[in-house]
């Protein structure tokens, strides 16, 4: 069974970019949630999706959105990219979103 | 809102020993609770997990948690350390009933085993 597939594993953009970050969860998985990971926060929660709907938001500005589609598959989208976007930003699958998740390895974004 | 506090960012062991890594949350209804551990440039593996039932939860790898609701806790122990154990480790908890969707971490455990 295939994990949580995250492309690409590495980015660099710089200053004033935009980014987009895929994901594709497990087959049957319907919950689909992205974290950012950093040395300094830690990791915190960006959103959630199911079935195409965002059910939760974390506390980031709006220049950080999401969407999931028909298929489940997700992306995630900075817009604006700053120094501090730099992290490791990783997604991850669950079958309902709450007993539990499967996370992919993670997209590394650095910003320049 | 719902909190989790590992005690210690560095704990250091010797391969053989005894791994106890500390995990207090603060919530107003027990969460359902969570281990996991991420190696150097990888995603979070899910070591165990309590949701119900049992409150001492096996994992892989020799891992195992108990869930103590009177200390509201959920500690990680493993009785022998490995090399390979070396590695970050990471509490969480969610809402039980799955109503806010997310995962809250703690700031980490990094575990070092020593030959």
């Amino acid at each position: 069974k295939a994990g949580v597939t995250q492309t690409p594993r590495y980015l660099i953009k710089t200053r004033g970019q935009q980014v987009t970050l895929s994901c594709s969860p497990i087959s049957g998985h319907r919950s689909v949630s992205w974290y950012q990971q950093t040395p300094g926060q830690g990791l915190q929660f960006l959103f959630e999706y199911f079935s195409e709907t965002q059910r939760n938001k974390g506390n980031f500005p709006g220049r950080f959105s999401g969407r999931q589609f028909s298929n489940s598959r997700s992306e995630m989208n900075v817009s604006t990219l700053e120094l501090g976007d730099s992290a490791l930003y990783l997604c991850a699958s669950s079958s309902t979103g709450d007993y539990g998740y499967t996370f992919g390895s993670g997209t590394r974004l650095t910003v320049v | 809102a719902q909190s989790v506090t590992q005690l210690g960012s560095h704990v250091s062991v010797s391969e053989g020993a005894l791994v106890l890594l500390r995990c207090n949350y603060s919530s107003s209804v027990p969460p359902y609770l969570f281990w996991y551990v991420q190696y150097p440039n990888q995603g979070l593996q899910l070591l165990l997990k309590y949701t119900t039932g049992a409150t001492l939860v096996k994992g892989i790898n020799g891992f195992e948690a108990e869930f103590k609701k009177s200390e509201t806790s959920f500690h990680l122990t493993k009785p022998s350390a490995h090399m390979s154990d070396a590695a970050e480790y990471f509490c969480a908890v969610s809402d039980r009933g799955g109503s806010n969707y997310k995962l809250t971490f703690g700031k980490g455990t990094l575990l070092t085993v020593n030959p």
